[in-house]
């Protein structure tokens, strides 16, 4: 089975905390993907990466950077975490770019409270 | 821009009873891929199905099956013989041309024992 695992399900940071969450996939996928979860709003990407130190931002990045120093290893950094930044994060990872019907793989998700 | 419409926010269906769940989408692309994942209480997010926008018969996958109407640009989800299991958010995603998933608002789906 496919496995992506996030470091942690759930998480308290205080605002302006500089906040790290790790996903790790075991199925050599070339593309990784972090996700915001907000009620009503569906998945919102926020950054994704095709390739080791490949990354290109999605629909929400500002607030947020990453790192994909390894294949397997995704990590996600809020900079100087705030408030609104409270939600639930999903990594996914998807084998083959330039593939349409490829299914997407998630870890459990990690619910991130800031206060 | 390409967008998933989920209108439903939240259904409820009997056990054993068929519940159909909603999605349009809008794209001027000709060749695409539409997914309904499932996300149950545990979250953890699973593929349920898929349907490639040039087949013109409705995937099936066991308990659940797809309505492809691509004139209408409607892909809605039957579940039929409703279980407690089935109880999740269901979300409807559409990949485009640039390989990336594209997200519905999700539905929430109760199962009434």
């Amino acid at each position: 089975d496919v496995k992506v695992t996030q470091s942690s399900r759930y998480l308290v940071k205080r605002t302006g905390e500089k906040v790290f969450l790790e996903c790790v996939q075991d199925m050599d996928h070339e593309n990784m993907f972090w996700y915001r979860q907000d009620p009503g709003l569906g998945l919102r990407l926020i950054y994704f990466s095709y390739d080791v130190k490949m990354k290109e931002k999605g629909d929400i990045p500002e607030g947020y950077s990453v790192s994909r120093e390894k294949k397997e290893r995704f990590s996600l950094i809020l900079e100087s975490a705030s408030t609104n930044q409270t939600s639930m994060y999903l990594c996914a990872s998807r084998s083959r770019r330039n593939s349409m019907n490829t299914e997407a793989f998630f870890g459990q998700g990690t619910r991130l409270t800031v206060v | 821009a390409q967008t998933v419409t989920q209108s439903q926010p939240e259904m409820s269906v009997q056990e054993a009873e068929t519940v159909t769940l909603s999605c349009t989408y809008d794209t001027s692309e000709s060749d695409y891929y539409l997914f309904w994942y499932k996300q149950p209480p545990s979250r953890q997010m699973i593929l349920v199905i898929r349907q490639e926008a040039y087949k013109q018969q409705n995937a099936t996958e066991n308990r659940f099956s797809v309505n492809f109407q691509k004139a209408a640009k409607s892909f809605s989800l039957k579940i039929s013989d409703s279980q407690l299991g089935d109880a999740a958010m269901y979300f409807c995603a559409f990949v485009d041309s640039n390989y990336q998933l594209i997200w519905g608002a999700g539905t929430k789906l109760i199962i009434k024992p």
